[in-house]
């Protein structure tokens, strides 16, 4: 089955701009998760969705937002684009909510890069 | 907070050679762990994960990694490497506290082999 369907793959945003990811889970997933990646600092938790809902939340300022919707696709938003936002985010999925808490895997999409200049 | 080191960011070794990457953990409540691997120019992908039972896991490609509850250590091993292992691989682990739940990533180790 398709595997975890990231979009767009690449963008160059400007400072101050406001910038929108998708990401399609694997079909029945119902959990997507957001991370940040950037050199050196492995990934950082952005939120968790459920069936519609944030089910958890890293430590990011409000600037960065997302949702969910019916059919699991999820959007994440980044407003008032800072430099330091310029990384790599992916999106992951996995049949339940929790991050691998109860051991389901996550599995991963290839990600967005976002250059902010 | 609950926090993950990988205390090598960088490892380069020689085919045939043997592999051992560090992976400890500040928590000290029940825990899950991970290790994923990034391939050059792929996504993340499981290696192997632990969460009850045996502290020897065994994953793909010949890795496996041992839980040492003790010294809140996941260390990850192969016997003899391969130049196809060359790739960054991330530590994870997931805590459950006070009903909140979060996965911690470790920084990466970004493994060499040289043919």
């Amino acid at each position: 089955k398709a595997g975890v369907t990231q979009t767009p793959r690449y963008l160059i945003k400007t400072r101050g701009q406001q910038v929108t990811l998708s990401c399609s889970p694997i079909s029945g997933h119902r959990s997507v998760s957001w991370y940040q990646q950037t050199p050196g600092q492995g990934l950082q938790f952005l939120f968790e969705y459920f069936s519609e809902t944030q089910r958890n939340k890293g430590n990011f300022p409000g600037r960065f937002s997302g949702r969910q919707f019916s059919n699991s696709r999820s959007e994440m938003n980044v407003s008032t684009l800072e430099l330091g936002d310029s990384a790599l985010y992916l999106c992951a999925s996995s049949s339940s909510f929790g991050q691998g808490l109860s051991g389901n895997t996550i599995y991963f999409g290839e990600g967005s890069w976002l250059t902010v200049v | 907070a609950q926090s993950v080191s990988q205390h090598n960011h960088h490892v380069i070794l020689s085919e045939a050679a043997s592999l051992e990457l560090g992976c400890n953990y500040s928590y000290g409540g029940t825990v899950n762990l991970f290790w994923y691997v990034q391939y050059p120019g792929q996504h993340l992908q499981l290696l192997l994960k632990y969460f009850s039972g045996d502290p020897l896991v065994k994953g793909i490609k010949g890795f496996e990694a041992e839980f040492i509850k003790s010294k809140f250590s996941f260390n990850l091993r192969k016997p003899s490497v391969q130049w196809s292992d060359t790739a960054e691989y991330f530590c994870a682990v997931t805590s459950l506290i006070d009903s909140n739940y979060q996965l911690i990533w470790g920084a990466g180790t970004k493994l060499i082999i040289k043919p």
